[in-house]
């Protein structure tokens, strides 16, 4: 079955450029996260979706950045006024429920490059 | 707050040679223990879990057992292999309010025939 998909995969941007990163998770799976993965670094905490809510949104960090997920399903990360610190990779995951014992499958990423 | 420690990278190892990456943790609750592996082009899949004390998770030849009195998950394979070579994360997840992930840095295994 298809997995968790992202788009755009690449992404180049201007200094003070709004941007909007895209997650398709898994069919049927309820719980979806945001990471941001910065170079030689593991992947971060951003956002937890639990159906369309957002469950915590602990890890953005600042308010420049927000994430919807409107229908349960899709979710859109957005970054206002972006900076040249905000250049990483996106991760989106997702896993059938909520559990600290349960896997989250990744998608393949969004590299944001903001010039 | 939680944080995962694992050994600094790369290694490079020769085919067939044995193979240890040290992950230690800290974490409020009892968390479960994860490796996961990106090998080059793709994204992070889930390699091992264990889910309590003293469980060993394994798969494809890869092994780390969950060491509650050391805090620790150490990933071992026997026998290495050039496929095997990728970038390998310990992780962890304790619960909480949002079942997080927590990773460590990283680990750039390369293994040469």
């Amino acid at each position: 079955g298809a997995g968790v998909s992202q788009t755009p995969s690449n992404k180049v941007t201007e200094k003070g450029k709004y941007v909007e990163l895209r997650c398709d998770p898994i069919s049927g799976h309820t719980a979806l996260y945001w990471y941001r993965q910065s170079l030689g670094q593991g992947p971060e905490f951003l956002i937890y979706f639990q159906g369309t809510g957002a469950a915590d949104d602990s890890g953005l960090p600042n308010d420049r950045f927000f994430a919807v997920r409107p229908e349960g399903s899709v979710s859109t990360l957005k970054i206002q006024r972006t900076e040249r610190g905000d250049s990483a990779v996106y991760l989106c995951a997702s896993s059938l429920t909520s559990g600290r014992a349960n896997e989250q499958f990744f998608g393949p990423g969004t590299r944001l490059t903001v010039l | 707050g939680d944080s995962v420690t694992q050994m600094e990278g790369p290694v490079t190892l020769s085919e067939e040679a044995f193979l240890t990456i040290n992950c230690t943790y800290t974490a409020t609750g009892y968390p479960s223990l994860f490796w996961y592996v990106q090998y080059p082009g793709e994204g992070l899949q889930l390699l091992l879990k264990a889910t309590k004390a003293d469980d060993k998770g394994s798969n494809k030849g890869f092994e780390a057992t969950y060491r509650k009195e050391t805090t620790s998950f150490h990933l071992e394979k026997g026998s290495v292999q050039v496929s095997d070579s990728a970038v390998y994360f310990c992780a962890l997840s304790s619960g909480g309010s949002n079942y997080k992930l927590t990773f460590g840095k990283g680990t750039l295994l390369t293994v040469n025939p």
